[in-house]
């Protein structure tokens, strides 16, 4: 167990709709990662919060926003979703999102779009 | 540019024997951090190792090992006496000071037949 909580586990939905993923990082990290792995692109970074602030951003589509609260928990939200959108979502917490820390990932949130 | 690259797609091992994964992280920066993760069939990504670009000492822990060569910009990772529930995807992914987000190669399928 990685001590990085990620809800909910499976979530199916339709095109079009909105979802919100949520992630509770390891007690006193202040940095979430978030990713995305499909089939055919592989494991792709998405953006990173450190301390309520975005830091770094990848491959993020505009549909897709996120957030890190005060009590440095983030939401990953998704809208307008497309068939494309299927996936494993994960997050990651890093203790100061510096290159040399580990990143210690939750158990994903799984999203089928119908 | 930088370039990570698994070029091992699948590997099969029979139970007790040694397996080493193999990859290449290509890049003009000089110091970077190299890190493998795991992903077992249930899903989530466990950290494995980390390296530093500035130390090329071979490390060795329990059944692990990792091999890294600045010269040839290769990090490989053994597992010395294989077993079952180390079948899993095993990935390797660079950090760097620029760019503070894993950069996930494409993967290597282990499997450990018993």
């Amino acid at each position: 167990d990685s001590g990085v909580t990620q809800t909910p586990k499976h979530l199916i939905t339709a095109t079009g709709q909105r979802v919100t993923l949520r992630c509770s990082p390891r007690s006193g990290d202040l940095s979430v990662y978030w990713y995305q792995q499909s089939l055919d692109q592989g494991l792709q970074f998405l953006i990173q919060y450190y301390n309520g602030e975005e830091r770094a951003k990848g491959n993020i589509l505009e549909r897709f926003s996120a957030q890190q609260f005060p009590d440095l928990h983030s939401e990953l939200n998704l809208s307008s979703l497309e068939l494309g959108d299927s996936a494993l979502y994960f997050c990651a917490s890093s203790s100061s999102g510096r290159e040399y820390n580990e990143q210690f990932f939750g158990p994903g949130t799984r999203l089928t779009v119908l | 540019a930088q370039k990570v690259t698994q070029a091992q797609t699948e590997i099969s091992v029979v139970e007790k024997e040694d397996v080493t994964l193999d990859c290449v992280y290509e890049t003009r920066d000089t110091t970077y951090y190299l890190f493998w993760y795991k992903q077992p069939p249930s899903g989530e990504l466990v950290f494995l190792i980390r390296r530093n670009s500035f130390d090329e000492q071979n490390e060795i822990s329990g059944r692990y090992s990792w091999n890294f060569q600045k010269s040839t910009s290769s990090f490989n990772f053994t597992i010395t006496a294989s077993q079952v529930v180390d079948s899993a995807v095993y990935f390797c992914a660079p950090t760097r000071e620029s760019a503070r987000q894993l950069t996930f190669g494409s993967g290597t399928q282990l499997t450990v037949l018993p």
